[in-house]
């Protein structure tokens, strides 16, 4: 079974809109971390965020935002006012306890699009 | 303070030869972990090692591919024998000791090596 589903493929949006990348995961431990990552086209994985499942707190980083419900097992991602540069492929992470909390399952991703 | 190096950063290799992908984790680092991401898809992750030992390698093929982490050099990920579907994009990530600032919670990722298989 998945562990981490992001159902949106791809997503192409024009600057300046907002855009929400969806992640639902699935764990039956209690304690566990959801991660977002950036691969541009360039190749290389850029860390965004980390939270653990103890902290439901919604983040806001400039124009990112996190949103993570715990009753919908989802870890959303939204980007506000979408520049070229924004355009990657956006992947969600999610790592147990149960398993040592060393390795990541990871979403197949989305690629967004931003339209100049 | 230089991040996780991989090299090459892309490899090519004719069906059937070697493949040797190298990662020397940041400083300070002594846990590394290997995934695969195939085309068009996420990554997976193959194996996690410290210095001279295999913690888990339950993501690894079990034919033609191994990895070791030696007391001193970096980390090697080998694939023998190698076929059109080993092509793929590996990264290498690092991190501390468990604990705090150990295990996911200071993961860093390399640039990746790029294989293509011809």
């Amino acid at each position: 079974a998945q562990k981490v589903t992001q159902a949106q493929t791809e997503i192409s949006v024009v600057e300046k809109e907002d855009v929400t990348l969806d992640c639902v995961y699935e764990t039956r431990d209690t304690t566990y971390y959801l991660f977002w990552y950036k691969q541009p086209p360039s190749g290389e994985l850029v860390f965004l965020i980390r939270r653990n499942s103890f902290d439901e707190q919604n983040e806001i980083s400039g124009r990112y935002s996190w949103n993570f419900q715990k009753s919908t097992s989802s870890f959303n991602f939204t980007i506000t006012a979408s520049q070229v540069v924004d355009s990657a492929v956006y992947f969600c992470a999610l790592s147990e306890e149960s398993t040592g909390a060393n390795n990541l399952f990871f979403g197949t991703g989305t690629r967004l699009t931003v339209i100049p | 303070n230089a991040g996780v190096m991989q090299n090459p950063r892309h490899l090519v290799r004719r069906r059937g030869q070697e493949a040797r992908l190298r990662c020397s984790p940041m400083k300070g680092h002594s846990h590394v972990y290997w995934y695969r991401q195939l085309p068009e898809e996420g990554l997976k992750f193959m194996v996690y090692l410290q210095k001279e030992n295999i913690i888990d390698e339950s993501g690894m093929p079990k034919e033609r591919f191994s990895a070791e982490f030696p007391k001193e050099g970096p980390s090697i990920l080998r694939i023998q024998q190698v076929v059109r579907g080993d092509s793929a994009a590996y990264f290498c990530a690092s991190s501390p000791p468990s604990g705090q600032a150990g295990g996911i919670y200071g993961y860093t990722f390399g640039s990746g090596t790029r294989l293509t298989v011809v």
